[in-house]
Order: structure tokens, then C-alpha cells, then sequence
């Protein structure tokens, strides 16, 4: 089946530090990625749509200066949150669309929780 | 804007018992309607979907049915196992397909032996 590794699984870092999160689709190639936060009792949100060579489209309230994304290979997405503050703090989670293909096109990663001290 | 929502717990409950998690939605459209499981330590997986009015969705003994009329996709299994301990998501999509998802809260299950 299809596999989305996403690292590191959680991370700790201090306040006004930046933190890179990685998102591979490990047997299939991915045009698409899509990255989600979720906080403590709340919905997953969708942040930002990541495109493979292109610009990645960011929903409405999400500071794309703030949650840089990087979409580089066919493979690969980064999410790279900079000078994190304690606000931050919360569960992210990656998905990757799997083309081409028939059947289920969507596989999630294991998600990322940050923590921001 | 369209919106889930979803019994919250966590819920324990003990083996060959009787599951139902409740969901509802909000939507502009016509909705296709998901219900997503992650397991500890594990990405979020397909468990079923609905594309349509009056569709069941089953899969490992879950079913879920696709209800326009009260706009609701509660999940049911008639006896859980210890495995199927994880958290479950309903989520839908308004575009036909499911990429661009609308999740719930998630809801976690703990059942035991």
C-alpha cells in the first residue's frame, strides 16, 4: 500500500527558534501534498495546499510567511515553521495525493506534534 | 462555511460491544462524507466513504449511511475488538473528491479484552 512518512513525530524546541517538517510519499509520487494542524480538542484544519514546483496555496488565515512550504521533488514537502512561538504548539499532520491511479488517492502521514517552549 | 461535527470522548468501551459514533455536517453543497481511523503511532487511513444520498459505506465490519435528510454519517460496528482501539475522524469534501477534507474532532476508542 501506499506509504506517507512524515518526521519528526514530535519535536521541542524554544520560542523564536525555526522547525522544518518533513512530509515523504515513500511508494508513489505525489504532485500534491496537503499539510493540517490540529489543536487540543479542535478539528483538523487545512493550512495549505503544496504544489511540486509551484507556490503552495494557503488557506484563508494561515500567515504563509510564518509556515513556509517547500515542495521540491515529487516526493518530498517540508513545512517549516519560523520563530515559533508557544502559540504554534499543536498536532501537525501531512497528506499526500497519489497519482496517477485508480482507487483511494489520499494517504495521511503519522502526524507531527510540536512543542513550543 | 461547511462544517463536522462529532460525538467527542474518549470512549471505552469493552470487547464484542456495540460502537456508535455519532456525525453530523454542514454543507453548501452535496457532500461526499468519510470516516477516517488512525491507529497509534500511524498515519490517518481510509476506513469508508459515501459519495451520495442513501450509500452505505462498510468496511471491517463498519458501516456507515449516508442520511440527507437528518445530514448525519454515524459510524456502527455491532462487536468491537481490541483492535480496532484508535481514533476516528468523519470528515467530508465538497469537491466529489477527498482532498480537500473537512474533518471533525476526532474521537478516540479504547476498547478492552
Amino acid at each position: 500500500g501506499a506509504v506517507v512518512s512524515q518526521h519528526p513525530s514530535w519535536v521541542i524546541c524554544k520560542s523564536g527558534t525555526s522547525v522544518k517538517i518533513e512530509c515523504r510519499s515513500l511508494d508513489f509520487q505525489a504532485t500534491t501534498m496537503f499539510w493540517y494542524r490540529q489543536f487540543p480538542k479542535q478539528s483538523l484544519m487545512l493550512m495549505a495546499t503544496s504544489n511540486e514546483g509551484s507556490k503552495a496555496t494557503y488557506e484563508q488565515g494561515v500567515e504563509k510567511d510564518k509556515f513556509l512550504i517547500n515542495h521540491a521533488s515529487l516526493t518530498l514537502s517540508t513545512l517549516t515553521v519560523t520563530s515559533a512561538h508557544p502559540e504554534d504548539s499543536s498536532f501537525y499532520i501531512c497528506s499526500a495525493r497519489k497519482d496517477p491511479g485508480s482507487g483511494e488517492k489520499l494517504f495521511f502521514g503519522s502526524g507531527t506534534q510540536l512543542s513550543v517552549l | 462555511g461547511d462544517s463536522v461535527t462529532q460525538m467527542e470522548g474518549p470512549v471505552t468501551l469493552s470487547e464484542e460491544a456495540f460502537l456508535t459514533i455519532n456525525c453530523t455536517y454542514t454543507a453548501t453543497g452535496y457532500p461526499s462524507l468519510f470516516w477516517y481511523v488512525q491507529y497509534p503511532g500511524e498515519g490517518l487511513q481510509l476506513l469508508l466513504k459515501a459519495t451520495k444520498a442513501d450509500d452505505k459505506g462498510s468496511n471491517k465490519g463498519f458501516e456507515a449511511t449516508y442520511r440527507k435528510e437528518t445530514t448525519s454519517f454515524h459510524l456502527e460496528k455491532g462487536s468491537v475488538q481490541v483492535s480496532d482501539s484508535a481514533v476516528y475522524f468523519c470528515a467530508l469534501s465538497d469537491w466529489g473528491g477527498s482532498e480537500k477534507l473537512v474533518f471533525g474532532k476526532g474521537m478516540k476508542l479504547t476498547v478492552n479484552p
